[in-house]
């Protein structure tokens, strides 16, 4: 089973959608999370961190489930400018691993 | 204040020949990291430096060397390439493992 796993997609979603990612990583001694996009031929760049508790940026919401081992990421009144590829990132002491994304496509 | 910067942007080999991608950084980060990005595999780390003069390997090392003589900058060397080395590298950086800032990639391919 590989360490960090995400659904490949792609998700085609109609503009002002709703969407909803999982990632789920299997150590349980992973220690912090994070969601990163990544644009067309473009480096990754951070999207948000994760935290325990639950963490809100604008649309975007990022939850951890310790219990399950996975991560999700909820895109709220999806714009097109949101389509691209979303990560999935868990770090454990000096290792930091990516899952291989998730290709998102927002419809007009 | 220029972030991560990798040089060259693109890149052609023929099979055999040499060649060393630079990353530069200014924001005075421990950690710098290559990775290589190919169709379907995602990013796969290649090596790692957690400091000025340690490297470490990682998940796919095999064919490539790196150095890190100063904090700044961290050099990939391929010594012969090969057309399975085609692929888009990218260099990050971090303060220890926190979020990881990278350059804008080189676009390698390998005939």
């Amino acid at each position: 089973r590989k360490e960090v796993e995400q659904d490949p997609g792609p998700f085609n979603v109609p503009e002002g959608a709703t969407v909803a990612f999982n990632c789920t990583y299997s150590n349980s001694a992973s220690q912090s999370f994070f969601w990163y996009r990544q644009d067309c031929r473009k480096e990754p760049k951070l999207l948000m961190s994760v935290y325990s508790s639950g963490n809100e940026d604008g649309r975007f919401t990022a939850q951890l489930n310790r219990a399950s081992q996975y991560i999700s990421l909820l895109i709220r009144d999806s714009k097109l400018s949101d389509s691209a590829t979303y990560l999935c990132v868990v770090n454990r002491d000096d290792k930091i691993i990516f899952g291989k994304g998730t290709r998102l496509h927002i419809l007009p | 204040n220029a972030g991560v910067t990798q040089t060259p942007k693109f890149r052609v080999l023929k099979t055999g020949q040499s060649m060393t991608l630079l990353c530069a950084q200014d924001m005075n980060h421990e950690y710098m990291y290559w990775y290589r990005q190919d169709p379907g595999m995602g990013l796969r780390l290649i090596h790692y430096s957690v400091g000025e003069g340690t490297t470490a390997k990682g998940e796919v090392p095999d064919g490539y060397n790196v150095s890190r003589l100063k904090k700044q900058n961290f050099l990939l060397g391929l010594e012969s390439a090969a057309p399975s080395q085609t692929s888009v590298y990218f260099c990050a950086s971090s303060y220890l493992t926190y979020e990881q800032y990278f350059g804008p990639g080189t676009r390698l391919t390998v005939t």
